[in-house]
């Protein structure tokens, strides 16, 4: 059971735009920056989106990323096939003093 | 652009210890901080924990009591140990960059391809 719950799986076809949710607590989400990962099949992860809505040099601007109390959110725009993959959201939790990650959500491009 | 490179050995017996080294190139291991981070077979990320590189550490509370990360600045390497390893420790490993910034929890911006280690008799 993680931290923070993501769904374990959404989808949408090329084009769309999708969300995929991370809900936490007042310890994480609450009162920390979110991150967001992409991890494609057999890869290491990949910082997509870091302190809730920044994107690092590389990443296009279909991925966007959202906080509002304690949850975030990350969309992505014009669905693309190469898209396909994990996506983990992630914070710091002051009551763990530790990193904690969600679940994970599976993208399926249609 | 910074480049990680997990080593260790892939097989490790219940009981033991897990040993891994992450060699740093391109780019100085005193930049950042470092974390190891793993994923179970068709599971989630679980942080492992993280080390500066003067030494000061901060372990995941779940894990805090078997492990050990230390750093070799002189090899730009960092390494793990995780003492008394049964099945449930089998992973694929990744050691991770964070950057010396403010509220830089969560944020690993350099990844290693990862390491899978098993634990086996």
């Amino acid at each position: 059971q993680s931290v923070l719950t993501q769904p374990p799986s959404a989808s949408g076809t090329p084009g769309q735009r999708v969300t995929i949710s991370c809900s936490g607590s007042s310890s994480n989400i609450g009162s920390n920056y979110v991150y967001w990962y992409q991890q494609p099949p057999g890869t290491a992860p990949k910082l997509l989106i870091y302190r809730n809505n920044q994107r690092p040099s590389g990443v296009p601007d279909r991925f966007s990323g959202s906080k509002s109390g304690t949850s975030a959110s990350l969309a992505i725009s014009g669905l693309r096939s190469e898209d396909e993959a994990d996506y983990y959201c992630a914070a710091w939790d002051d009551s763990l003093s530790a990193v904690v990650f969600g679940g994970g959500t599976k993208l399926t491009v249609l | 652009q910074v480049h990680l490179q997990e080593s260790g050995p892939g097989l490790v017996k219940p009981s033991e210890t897990l040993s891994l080294t992450c060699t740093v190139s391109g780019g100085s291991i005193s930049s950042y901080y470092w974390s190891w981070i793993r994923q179970p077979a068709g599971k989630g990320l679980e942080w492992i924990g993280r080390i500066y590189t003067s030494g000061s550490t901060n372990y995941n509370p779940s894990l805090k009591s078997r492990v050990t990360m230390s750093v070799d600045t002189s090899k730009n390497q960092f390494s793990l140990k995780l003492s008394s390893v049964t099945a449930a420790d089998t992973a694929v490993y990744y050691c991770a960059s964070v950057p010396r910034i403010v509220g830089a929890n969560g944020y690993f911006d350099y990844w290693g391809q990862g390491t899978l280690v098993t634990v086996s008799s």
